[in-house]
Parts: structure tokens; C-alpha cells; sequence
């Protein structure tokens, strides 16, 4: 399809165990975002790439919590020794922006549906 | 963290009827936008504004930049069922790539 794609739609963990949640962004998209959504609340900002690079994580939780993005493309978000307030939706969001200034700059951001994960 | 508040959180109206929200935030942004977020789905972009005083408007949608930078509405005339669903307002700093969302607004469209 033509949007930001998900997968697993759901996941459901034991806590303790490492889960990996992928992200396939809108072709062409130079700049790729990862959020958190708790039940009730909006999106909160977790980490971006542009391309490749990883130039803000900032918004990771914990050490638990790695993301890559290693062709500039699909990106990965991996949440290692998972624990119970891990349980969200994760979102992945992608922008055509390259973040340089001018009009390319802060260009929306298109989301996907989101991974549920649920820890045990 | 910036925190946008979104009012009301939830409004119960009427099919026909006129909506209003509103967003507002301590901090100044240079990117204001509305995404709609159904159930089991991700938020899906409604209105960008890119421009204090900005007006835009997207089929029933109308959105504007509020000029102190610090606001934003949103109003959807004649509500039909299918508008039911969380209304979320973001800012995006220029130069800073990430969003800032509100809590939502929850609409519910009474037939």
C-alpha cells in the first residue's frame, strides 16, 4: 500500500522477554518517527531518523528501548526485558521533510495503525 | 515536556450540528496540525497549518493558526456520524522534528 506500514498489528509478551516491532515508512519518506500512545492519552515522541541516522532518541524510556534504522527505510523498535508499563501502542510515523529549513522543513508526518503490545 | 491542552475533552452533539475545539499550549510552535484517530487505527491527518493567522479549510473542516502561535481550533460544521473519534492537536517547533500531541478531544455524534 501507499501509507506507513506495521507489524505486528499485536503483540503480547511475558514480561521479561524481548519483542521487536517493525516499521515500513511511506516510500521516498526521508525522515521516520517512533511514539508511544498510553491508553487515554495522545502520541508521546520516542526517537527519529533521518534516513539512517538517528539524530534525536531522547524520548526512549529506558536502555530497554533500541531502535534502527539501518538502510534508511524500515526501521525497527526494539524493547528488550520488557515490562509491564511497556504495555502501549507503539506508532511509527513517517515525513517526507529533511528537517534542512525552508518549506521541506516540517512537513506533516503520516502515521501507521500502530502496534498493540500487551506484557504479561 | 511542551503540553498542548485540548477543551472539552469530550462533547456529546447532535448530527447536524457545529463543533468546536480548541488547543492551546505555554509554548510557540510553527507547525500546527489535526489529526482524527479512530479505534484500533493510527491518527489521520486532517488540517496542516503552517502560518500564524492562517485559515484553512478541508471539506467541512475549517482550522486556524492562532497569531500569538500558542493556539489553534478546529470547527466541523454539519457533523455527520462517521465524525465520531478522538481529535488530537500537535505542534511542531521549526528546526525540532518532533510532534507535541494534546490529550484528545473524544467526539460523539448523536443520530
Amino acid at each position: 500500500g501507499a501509507g506507513v506500514s506495521q507489524s505486528p498489528r499485536y503483540k503480547v509478551a511475558k514480561r521479561g522477554q524481548d519483542v521487536a516491532l517493525r516499521c515500513d515508512p511511506i516510500s521516498g519518506h526521508v525522515s521516520l518517527f517512533w511514539y508511544q500512545q498510553a491508553l487515554g492519552q495522545g502520541p508521546e515522541f520516542l526517537t527519529y531518523f533521518q534516513n539512517e541516522a538517528q539524530l534525536d532518541k531522547s524520548g526512549l524510556p529506558s536502555d530497554r528501548f533500541f531502535a534502527e534504522r539501518p538502510e534508511g527505510s524500515v526501521s525497527t523498535l526494539k524493547i528488550q526485558r520488557t515490562q509491564q508499563e511497556d504495555s502501549a501502542v507503539y506508532l511509527c510515523a513517517s515525513s517526507i521533510s529533511t528537517g534542512t529549513g525552508g518549506f521541506w522543513s516540517n512537513q506533516p508526518q503520516h502515521f501507521g495503525d500502530g502496534t498493540r503490545l500487551s506484557i504479561l | 515536556g511542551q503540553q498542548l491542552n485540548q477543551s472539552p475533552q469530550s462533547m456529546f452533539i447532535q448530527e447536524g450540528e457545529d463543533v468546536s475545539m480548541n488547543c492551546t499550549s505555554s509554548s510557540i510552535f510553527n507547525t500546527w496540525l489535526w489529526y482524527k484517530q479512530d479505534p484500533g487505527e493510527g491518527p489521520v491527518l486532517l488540517i496542516a497549518l503552517y502560518k500564524a493567522g492562517e485559515l484553512t479549510s478541508n471539506g467541512r473542516l475549517t482550522a486556524q493558526f492562532g497569531i500569538t502561535r500558542k493556539d489553534s481550533f478546529l470547527n466541523i460544521s454539519a457533523s455527520i456520524p462517521s465524525d465520531v473519534g478522538i481529535y488530537f492537536c500537535a505542534g511542531l517547533y521549526y528546526g525540532n522534528n518532533r510532534l507535541a500531541f494534546g490529550k484528545g478531544n473524544q467526539v460523539v455524534v448523536i443520530p
